[in-house]
């Protein structure tokens, strides 16, 4: 499985736009890519999925570039209830496949 | 996007008993489950993979006989902590996907508190 790598923390204010780089490497030929977001004491929370190309859902985009060796995750318009911890994973198509988590980004939004 | 859940969210119990956590995918059907285990201020660990009808697959580090995974059907798979110790005190999170290629979702976790 594809090891990620993403900065351990970022700060941001309300309303600004925060963009989160994973990198990785080692991905492979059929692997997507999924964001997902934790607050305290809950379950991750699936945000993004992608798989080579821009994805956009109603809260964020997700930019692959043609090597797909990282990705980036964009918030538009973040406020203080984004302040959570973001991971990047890489996973291939497979049913089965587990999926490993790095340590993500510590995201917090300031008033 | 699908839902899975677990119960109890939470449970305090005596050190040396057991206890069952549950997880459920409620529309969808699950052959493939995976449990989790997250300690404060650190990432999700993997600790098993649960497949329908057969035996769990543990990490490295992870003691099957401590950690009883059964999965009998396709919305449930249940982690029972056998003869739990303090250090078992932790939150655990189970996810499931409904297929080759969907994303996986995640419980909402149970916090075990073992005094």
């Amino acid at each position: 499985l594809a090891k990620t790598t993403q900065p351990i923390s970022m700060d941001s204010y309300e309303g600004q736009e925060v963009n989160i780089t994973c990198s990785h490497n080692n991905i492979a030929t059929n692997d997507y890519i999924t964001w997902y977001q934790q607050f305290p004491s809950q379950g991750p929370r699936f945000i993004i999925q992608g798989y080579k190309t821009k994805v956009t859902n109603e809260v964020a985009s997700l930019f692959i570039p043609a090597d797909g060796k990282s990705s980036t995750l964009s918030l538009p318009r973040v406020s203080l209830s984004d302040t959570a911890v973001y991971y990047c994973l890489v996973g291939g198509e497979q049913a089965g496949t587990a999926l490993i988590f790095g340590k993500g980004t510590t995201l917090s939004v300031s008033s | 996007g699908a839902v899975v859940s677990q119960h109890p969210s939470r449970v305090i119990c005596k050190s040396g008993t057991s206890v069952k956590i549950e997880c459920r995918s409620l529309d969808f059907q699950a052959t493939t489950m995976f449990w989790y285990r997250q300690f404060p201020k650190q990432s999700l660990m993997l600790m098993a993979t649960s497949n329908e009808g057969s035996k769990a697959t543990y990490e490295q580090g992870v003691e099957k006989d401590k950690f009883l995974i059964n999965h009998a059907s396709l919305t449930l798979s249940t982690l029972t902590v056998t003869s739990a110790h303090p250090e078992d005190s932790s939150f655990y999170i189970c996810s499931a996907a409904a297929g080759s290629g969907e994303t996986q979702y995640f419980g909402p976790g149970t916090r075990l508190l073992v005094l």
